[in-house]
């Protein structure tokens, strides 16, 4: 079946260190791959995506690549701030699921200042 | 401005009571979801519907159920309480032609005693 596992948390970082969140997946196919990210309180929202192998989606000084030889998809941000601390997800969508999500088990990312 | 709203946000019930958590989009969205969020697990899919009068299981369905008789709204409902089911609670929805993106609820914090 598919899964996405993300790198254990929680991840604890100063502002405007390199923050990097690995992400791997096992599916059949070609499946979408997501960054969802989860702000206190609130509901999730999409961060970036990338929909076949090589993509790079980024969104807000975040990317992650689309590779498929290794069946990952890292979160990666150059200089945090305060304000990216969160709940990321990685999460998959396999072509034939038709909008149906899979989620990784979520990283929580705590930025001081 | 379109949103997808949830109620209600905190709710304590009893072990074996029926509860009801409301959903409901003005995206005009055809698709609609329901997952749970636990700690370790991400989010998980329990119930989903294509559009009016259609409805399917997800992966951790047992003991819920949704109906819809309408676009905007995906009633999820516990038939009998259990502390197991004691979870946050969203509801997300997509569009038709426009399957990547899901827009999340705020989220519903049920605790069953």
């Amino acid at each position: 079946g598919n899964s996405v596992t993300q790198m254990e948390g929680p991840v604890t970082l100063s502002e405007e260190a390199f923050l990097t969140i690995n992400c791997t997946y096992t599916a059949t196919g070609y499946p979408s791959l997501f960054w969802y990210v989860q702000y206190p309180g609130e509901g999730l929202q999409l961060l970036l995506k990338a929909t076949k192998a090589d993509d790079k989606g980024s969104n807000k000084g975040f990317e992650a690549t689309y590779r498929k030889e290794t069946t990952s998809f890292h979160l990666e941000k150059g200089s945090v701030q305060v304000s990216d601390s969160a709940v990321y997800f990685c999460a998959l969508m396999r072509g034939t699921s038709y909008g149906k999500l899979t989620f990784g088990q979520g990283t929580i990312l705590t930025v001081h200042p | 401005d379109a949103e997808i709203t949830q109620s209600p946000r905190h709710k304590i019930t009893e072990t074996g009571r029926q509860v009801t958590l409301a959903c409901h989009q003005t995206w005009n969205h055809n698709n609609m979801f329901w997952y749970r969020q636990d700690l370790g697990h991400g989010l998980r899919l329990i119930h989903y519907s294509y559009g009016v009068q259609d409805t399917n299981k997800g992966e951790v369905s047992d003991g819920y159920s949704v109906s819809r008789s309408n676009t905007e709204d995906l009633p999820l409902t516990l038939e009998s309480a259990a502390s197991s089911q004691t979870s946050v609670y969203f509801c997300a929805s997509s569009e038709r032609r426009a399957v990547y993106e899901q827009y999340f609820g705020p989220g519903t914090r049920l605790t069953v005693t």
